[in-house]
């Protein structure tokens, strides 16, 4: 257990749809990265927060969007969703910067369908 | 940019020897190594820093290069428990990007 905690585990939607994923980073971790998972896509880098603020940007369609709260929980939220972002959704947090290892959640799946 | 990883899938016996790659176009601050077993999230095996600077968590060893943008992964003396994918991430302009994986599977 790495003490990243995700909700929900699994979230099966339509097309269209918007989505929260929610992440809780372990206790202290001030950084929290959002990571998409496809087959054969490896871990594609959506977004980096650090202690409230946003610290670097991936790949992340406008569609999406993330923030972190003053009790460093971080949302991510999916927006016009389609059959494309069906994927694992991981959440990864770091005690300070991107000099330290990071720790994963379990994931969320998402289907959209 | 995304970093490459070279080779893409490996088998070995338990005991052999095997090494990752991982190579960049772009001048690194830092190259993070993960692994991911089948279904479960990815879990830190090592941070090697600009300058030297190693952080890890098992015995499992690594090399930077800097100039060349490149960095591998050594495991040595293979067991069943190190089957699954891995990952490098390459850090440069403040963003860690991961690799496609390498998938390594271990034979009894």
């Amino acid at each position: 257990d790495s003490g990243v905690t995700q909700t929900p585990k699994h979230l099966i939607t339509a097309t269209g749809q918007r989505v929260t994923l929610r992440c809780s980073p372990r206790s202290g971790d001030l950084s929290v990265y959002w990571y998409q998972q496809s087959l054969d896509q490896g871990l594609q880098f959506l977004i980096q927060y650090y202690n409230g603020e946003e610290r670097a940007k991936g790949n992340i369609l406008e569609r999406f969007s993330a923030q972190q709260f003053p009790d460093l929980h971080s949302e991510l939220n999916l927006s016009s969703l389609e059959l494309g972002d069906s994927a694992l959704y991981f959440c990864a947090s770091s005690s300070r910067d991107n000099s330290y290892e990071q720790y994963f959640g379990p994931g969320t799946r998402l289907t959209v369908t | 940019q995304q970093p490459v990883q070279s080779p893409q899938a490996v088998i070995l016996r338990e005991g052999e020897d095997a090494v990752i790659n991982c190579s960049s176009s772009k001048a690194l601050y830092s190259v993070h190594w993960y692994r991911q077993k089948h279904g479960e999230a990815p879990v830190f095996l090592m941070i090697l820093l600009k300058g030297g600077e190693q952080k890890g968590h098992e015995k499992i060893s690594a090399s930077f290069n800097e100039k060349k943008q490149q960095s591998s992964l050594y495991l040595t003396a293979s067991q069943l428990s190190y089957s699954g994918t891995y990952f490098c991430g390459t850090e440069s302009d403040d963003k860690i990007i991961f690799g496609k994986g390498t998938r390594l599977h271990i034979l009894p």
